[in-house]
């Protein structure tokens, strides 16, 4: 199976401020078949980027992806208030699919 | 506008069984791949079983193999879940997931239903 790792644990920033989550793969993801989802408390997961780098429909503009073969990162470029939760990133490349154990992103 | 809307949740005691279902709308059902996809309170996602549009190909998690069945309805667009010979270890909430494309291999959630809640205990 891949393991996906994903960095740091918890993100404290202030509102404004730049976020860079990383995920990284045990193995190579085929097709960069990666995405990225955000998770609010009491909510169901929300899809926000595809294929490594799309972002869903409805996704504002700052939340962007990148990354290819084992590395892969989710940039906020500037927090809002909503942004604070959890993002987990999930690989499609290979079955099983797996997911990251989550990055917290909390308000400093 | 997708909408998934899981039932079914409840507290069964070790080694019972429940039927979680999957009410889906606004979407053309019979030709999605549907899955489902655990949390164990605190915990992350953990995918856990996944059927086609055509209910030819089915695929579980190694585990839930042989104690968890997929099922779905085309013509009244449900989904379900039989779990039997529940462990302490299966509560979590679970969530019905339309994958977007199963065939191209795009096996992301594109829409998610707001959660069952499963507690096992005695």
């Amino acid at each position: 199976d891949i393991v996906l790792t994903q960095s740091p644990g918890t993100l404290s920033l202030f509102p404004g401020a730049a976020a860079t989550l990383s995920c990284r793969a045990s193995q190579s993801i085929n097709n960069g078949f990666l995405a990225w989802y955000q998770q609010k408390p009491g909510q169901a997961p929300r899809l926000l980027i595809y294929g490594a780098s799309n972002r869903a429909t409805g996704i504002p503009d700052r939340f962007s992806g990148s990354g290819s073969g084992t590395d892969f990162t989710l940039t906020i470029s500037s927090l809002e208030s909503e942004d604070f939760g959890l993002y987990y990133c999930q690989q499609y490349g290979r079955s099983p699919w797996t997911f990251g154990q989550g990055t917290k992103v909390d308000t400093k | 506008e997708a909408q998934l809307v899981e039932s079914g949740g409840g507290l069964v005691k070790p080694g019972g069984s429940l039927r979680l279902a999957c009410a889906a709308s606004g979407f053309s059902f019979g030709t999605y791949s549907m899955n489902w996809v655990r949390q164990a309170p605190g915990k992350g996602l953990e995918w856990i079983s996944s059927v086609a549009g055509g209910t030819s190909y089915i695929y579980y998690a190694d585990s839930v193999k042989g104690r968890f069945t997929i099922s779905r309805d085309n013509s009244k667009n449900f989904l379900y879940l039989q779990m039997n010979s529940l462990r302490v270890d299966d509560t979590a909430v679970y969530y019905c997931a339309r994958a977007y494309d199963f065939w191209s291999g795009q096996v992301y959630f594109d829409h998610w239903g707001q959660g069952a809640v499963v507690t096992v205990s005695s």
